[in-house]
């Protein structure tokens, strides 16, 4: 199985601030790795798809980068409404998914 | 516009059955790969089980594999989640999501709370 790891597990930001997240895979996934929003009571959103595609509606302050086994998100100028958990999920091993243990962005 | 809306959860005792079910509407079903994905009460995303467009595939975690059965009715436009022999570590809240692509899971639904527990 693919295992992914993110981190931080959670950190505190102020709005404005520039926020990265880190998901690193077992083993290399080439770029089959999307990126989820989810906030409280709510299911999970897309929000990056193969790596470094914005979904359809995300705002271009939020994207993705990496290759093989280490992938970032990245918010710039982080808004009141992207206070969430992220998740990372990797494609790669068809059709057995798998997700990172999430990272929670709050207010610092 | 793309609606997901899961039913069938509830409470059930440990070793019990329950059958969820995800009905899909505002876009063409047999086009799409599907999935089931729980969330433990405060804790992460896990997969489940998915189907692909015609039912013929299935795959599952290994933790689900000999007890759940994913299954699907295109001409219904509903998804299915057969789940047996229920354990306390299946407590979750079940999402169902469209799955583009596939393994860009699109679209999901509002969830539905499954409680095992005696």
């Amino acid at each position: 199985d693919i295992q992914m790891t993110q981190s931080p597990s959670s950190l505190s930001a102020s709005a404005g601030d520039r926020v990265t997240i880190i998901c690193r895979a077992s083993q290399s996934i080439s770029t089959y790795l999307n990126w989820y929003q989810q906030k409280p009571g709510k299911a999970p959103k897309l929000l990056i798809y193969g790596g470094s595609n914005l979904q359809i509606g995300v705002p271009l302050r939020f994207s993705g980068s990496g290759f093989g086994t280490d992938f970032t998100l990245t918010i710039n100028s982080l808004q009141r409404e992207d206070f969430a958990t992220y998740y990372c999920q990797q494609n790669y091993r068809t059709p057995l998914w798998t997700f990172g243990q999430g990272t929670k962005v709050d207010m610092k | 516009e793309v609606q997901l809306v899961e039913s069938g959860g509830g409470w059930v005792q440990p070793g019990g059955s329950l059958r969820l079910s995800c009905a899909a509407s505002g876009f063409t079903l047999s086009d799409y790969w599907m999935d089931w994905v729980r969330q433990t009460p405060g804790k992460g995303l896990e997969w489940v089980a998915n189907v692909n467009q015609d039912g013929s595939e299935e795959s599952y975690v290994d933790s689900v594999k000999g007890r759940f059965t994913i299954s699907r009715d295109n001409t219904k436009n509903s998804l299915y989640l057969q789940m047996d022999s229920l354990r306390a570590e299946d407590t979750a809240v079940y999402y169902c999501a469209r799955d583009c692509c596939p393994g860009d899971l699109d679209h999901w639904g509002q969830g539905t709370l499954v409680t095992v527990s005696s």
